[in-house]
């Protein structure tokens, strides 16, 4: 089956500065990659995803590339702010997650002020 | 949280007693999962459903059963409930098929004595 590492396991950035949170998978099949942010004592909550027709994709202050070859796909997020401060997770999936989501283990992102 | 509710929130049982645990959704989505969350292993698939009266097995479907006799509702059973199962179960729905995306609700967290 799928397997998703993720790295690093907590990332502490300075207010303002840029994070990166990297993932690797397993399955060449795998082509749906999603990013969830979890808040304390919440659900996660999806805030960007890939498909593996396309390279890159950005949303704001946040972006995810995809190298299939390779089989990692990165979130990036730019000019970090408090409220960025939460445990992220990586996912992937063959036949677009509809048999479920094989997520990574988490980064716990810290924003210092 | 998208239309799911997840009941109990929070829930303390005794070890051999029997657990149920429901998902309600509103939104009329297809696929329905069901994850659970520790620390150290990100969240993992237990069970899914992709209609009535269909489900399938997760990664971690031991000591677990399901049931969806509605299309908004996907119940979760503990028969013998362990030590092993306290954990934070989140639900999840998605459209499925064709990389669509899961939606998670707010989870009920578990502890088994």
């Amino acid at each position: 089956g799928e397997n998703v590492e993720q790295h690093p396991s907590t990332l502490s950035v300075q207010e303002g500065d840029s994070a990166v949170i990297k993932c690797t998978y397993s399955d060449s099949a795998s082509n749906y990659f999603p990013w969830y942010k979890q808040e304390l004592g919440k659900g996660p909550q999806l805030i960007i995803d890939i498909r593996s027709n396309v390279g890159e994709k950005k949303d704001q202050r946040i972006a995810v590339t995809l190298n299939k070859t390779a089989k990692h796909f990165s979130l990036h997020i730019t000019e970090t702010q408090p409220e960025d401060s939460a445990v992220y997770f990586c996912a992937a999936s063959a036949e677009g997650g509809a048999d479920g989501l094989t997520f990574g283990k988490g980064t716990h992102l810290i924003i210092q002020p | 949280d998208a239309g799911i509710t997840q009941s109990p929130r929070h829930k303390v049982t005794e070890t051999g007693t029997p657990v149920t645990l429901r998902c309600h959704q509103t939104e009329n989505h297809r696929y329905m999962y069901w994850y659970r969350q520790d620390p150290g292993h990100g969240l993992r698939l237990i069970h899914y459903s992709y209609g009535v009266k269909d489900t399938d097995k997760g990664e971690v479907s031991d000591g677990y059963s399901v049931s969806r006799s509605k299309t908004e509702d996907f119940l979760l059973t503990l028969e013998s409930a362990t030590s092993s199962q306290t954990s934070v179960y989140f639900c999840a729905i998605g459209e499925g098929g064709g990389m669509a995306e899961q939606f998670f609700g707010p989870g009920t967290r578990l502890t088994v004595l």
